[in-house]
């Protein structure tokens, strides 16, 4: 079954330090893999996201990733972080036949001053 | 930035009282989704559509959840009779395409709390 494990339910970092954040999915085949944020009262927007090609993605707002096959991840990282980067972060892999996305349970970020 | 309008951004509802939300699409994006986020950040799909067509749902949708996206008009997912397990943040969110890894675009969402 597919699935998308978020090892990290909390990471707090300084603002102007590096944040690395974790996902490992399980996928026969090729995934599409997506990184969203989740700001407060807000919806969720995109972060990154994987279909093929590179493994190393650009996304907004400064991340980039990396995918890896052979280690079932994508883990995105930004190398410094502000304290508006405060926020849930979720990773999510599309389930098969395209129909709905298949989320982890999310990691706060929490940037202090 | 996402264009998809949900509303009410917040409803409070007593259990056993209906409970429904609407959601307009981004422009020129025929399918839609539902999803509930609940208090410990976990998603459920709930149902989606291609223009009016359900293209797939979930049991607990059939059940007490029904929904409809007609032409003209919001979409809408409606609680027929809210319990307390159904507090949770409601997501719609819409696409260009029901293809596999097809962006997806979320809108603020409906927060229900059922007391």
């Amino acid at each position: 079954a597919q699935s998308v494990t978020q090892p990290d339910a909390r990471v707090t970092v300084s603002q102007g330090a590096s944040l690395q954040l974790r996902c490992k999915y399980s996928y026969s085949g090729t995934p599409y893999l997506f990184w969203y944020v989740q700001y407060p009262r807000q919806g969720l927007q995109l972060l990154l996201k994987y279909y093929s090609g590179d493994p190393v993605v650009q996304g907004v707002n400064g991340f980039e990733a990396e995918f890896s096959k052979s280690n079932s991840s994508f883990h995105p990282r930004k190398a410094s972080v502000h304290w508006s980067d405060s926020a849930v972060y979720f990773c999510a892999v599309s389930a098969k036949g395209g129909r709905a996305l298949i989320f982890g349970t999310g990691t706060t970020v929490s940037v202090s001053p | 930035n996402s264009k998809v309008i949900q509303t009410p951004r917040y409803l409070v509802k007593g259990q056993g009282q209906k409970a429904k939300m609407r959601c307009i699409p981004e422009k020129g994006h025929p399918v839609v989704f539902w999803y509930q986020q609940n208090k410990n950040n976990e998603f459920k799909f709930l149902i989606n559509f291609q223009n009016q067509e359900v293209l797939q749902q979930i049991d607990m949708t059939e059940k007490r959840f029904s929904a409809e996206c007609p032409s003209n008009s919001p979409c809408s997912l409606e609680i027929q009779s809210s319990e307390a397990g159904d507090s949770a943040l409601y997501l719609c969110a819409s696409s260009l395409s029901s293809g596999t890894g097809t962006e997806v675009f979320f809108g603020k969402g409906t927060r229900l709390t059922v007391v």
